[in-house]
């Protein structure tokens, strides 16, 4: 198994870009989520699914959207990029929402100028 | 939401000192989970703890949960170099997770 894998690795946008992140898991999780990591933040939930077809809000979902239309992919999309979005983002996938291991994607390190 | 707060921020030791973060909510958590972070790289998982004054050891590490499940820790004993990172804890109901305690270690 690959586990989560997410795309790009690295990327650099302008002010007002848009853009997509993606992320896929190949273990059949029934749960995915996007958090941001910002240095003395921690980690903090974007937006999550509990399954296909089902998407919620987190802590920060302002500027962001979400669509899970398979199982297997979850991507986070950056409707018009602003410099509050530079952060690293990571993708988890889990078998249930609540007592379950999350499994971190690689992660993807995120500019925006 | 529930609210976690993680201290310290930052823990510097010398290699073979102890170290310990600590993890509290304002709120009674159903159960709690800790990852590691290696710079640079992403979470990864280290345990879940569920009941109520739940001790769990692995190797060196020790986490515990507190009576009234508000609280939890991590206490690492004789820290190794490879112990560098961030120590993040999260009530998983919530999915919120703390700011995390950045390990660095002296050889």
């Amino acid at each position: 198994n690959a586990g989560v894998t997410q795309t790009p690795k690295f990327q650099v946008l302008k002010t007002g870009q848009s853009m997509t992140l993606q992320c896929a898991q190949d273990m059949n999780h029934e749960y995915m989520s996007w958090y941001r990591q910002d240095p003395g933040m921690g980690l903090r939930l974007i937006h999550y699914s509990v399954g296909a077809g089902i998407t919620d809000q987190g802590e920060v979902p302002n500027g962001y959207n979400v669509s899970r239309s398979t199982t297997e992919d979850f991507p986070l999309r950056l409707l018009s990029a602003a410099p509050s979005q530079t952060s690293v983002y990571f993708c988890t996938s889990s078998y249930g929402r609540s007592t379950d291991t999350q499994y971190f994607g690689p992660g993807t390190r995120l500019t925006v100028l | 939401g529930q609210q976690v707060m993680q201290i310290p921020q930052y823990q510097h030791v010398q290699e073979g000192e102890d170290f310990t973060t600590y993890c509290n909510s304002s709120t009674t958590l159903s159960n709690i989970q800790w990852y590691k972070q290696r710079p640079g790289g992403h979470p990864v998982f280290l345990i879940q703890l569920v009941k109520s004054g739940e001790v769990k050891k692995q190797k060196r590490l020790t986490f515990q949960f507190g009576e009234a499940k508000k609280n939890s820790s991590l206490h690492i004993t004789a820290t190794q170099t490879t112990d560098v990172g961030t120590y993040f804890c999260a009530g998983r109901r919530d999915m919120r997770f703390g700011a995390g305690t950045r390990l660095t270690v002296k050889p």
